[in-house]
């Protein structure tokens, strides 16, 4: 299993630009989530998905849209990209449901919005 | 409300104990979580307790909860130059989202 991928690793944005963050996992996993990392406040929750076709927002998610047409991809679309979303942005995966499953994380990718 | 609080760093000496500290303010949260994350990666979970228990231990890590004080720590006995990441705390709301703390950055020297 590949478990949680993400493409691109790294991104540089002009404002204004819009573009797509992919994430796919392959473990079957019927919840998965975006967060951003930014410095001194942890990871925060932009949208999550409990299964195909639904999907549910989180913290932060003005500026952000989501879609999950397949349980695989979860990915992650900036409309006009502005520098306050210059972060780290995390995609995990989990089965469904509250408790001790583990939530796996991708990689990572940074985005920077000049 | 859904805050969960750490403090930022942590400087220890090789081979001595670790403890980095949480808290949180729901007091509905049922798991709660510690989380690792090493330079340039994602979120490794380390180890959970659930609400009803104060203790648990795993090898060199031992959870503590203090449920009326809301607090949690993490204790990392014989700290290595590996341990070396940023650590974060978490819980899970009745909503299945997952909060995270604002991580503690733990430095290891020799």
């Amino acid at each position: 299993n590949a478990g949680v991928t993400q493409t691109p690793k790294f991104q540089v944005l002009k404002t204004g630009q819009s573009m797509t963050l992919q994430c796919a996992q392959d473990m079957n996993h019927e919840y998965m989530s975006w967060y951003r990392q930014d410095p001194g406040m942890g990871l925060r929750l932009i949208h999550y998905s409990v299964g195909a076709g639904i999907t549910d927002q989180g913290e932060v998610p003005n500026g952000y849209n989501v879609s999950r047409s397949t349980t695989e991809d979860f990915p992650l679309r900036l409309l006009s990209a502005a520098p306050s979303q210059t972060s780290v942005y995390f995609c995990a995966s989990n089965k469904a449901g509250r408790g001790t499953d583990t939530q796996y994380f991708g990689p990572g990718t940074r985005l920077t919005v000049l | 409300g859904e805050d969960v609080e750490q403090s930022l760093f942590l400087s220890v000496r090789e081979g001595d104990s670790s403890v980095i500290n949480c808290t949180y303010t729901d007091s509905s949260s049922t798991y709660l979580y510690w989380y690792k994350q090493e330079p340039g990666a994602g979120l490794q979970l380390l180890t959970y307790i659930f609400s009803n228990m104060d203790m648990k231990q795993d090898q060199r890590l031992t959870v503590l909860l203090n449920k009326k004080d809301k607090h949690l720590s993490l204790r990392i006995a014989d700290t290595q130059t590996g341990d070396s990441a940023i650590y974060f705390c978490a819980e899970i709301l009745n909503t299945d989202k997952l909060i995270f703390g604002t991580g503690t950055r733990l430095q290891v020297f020799p």
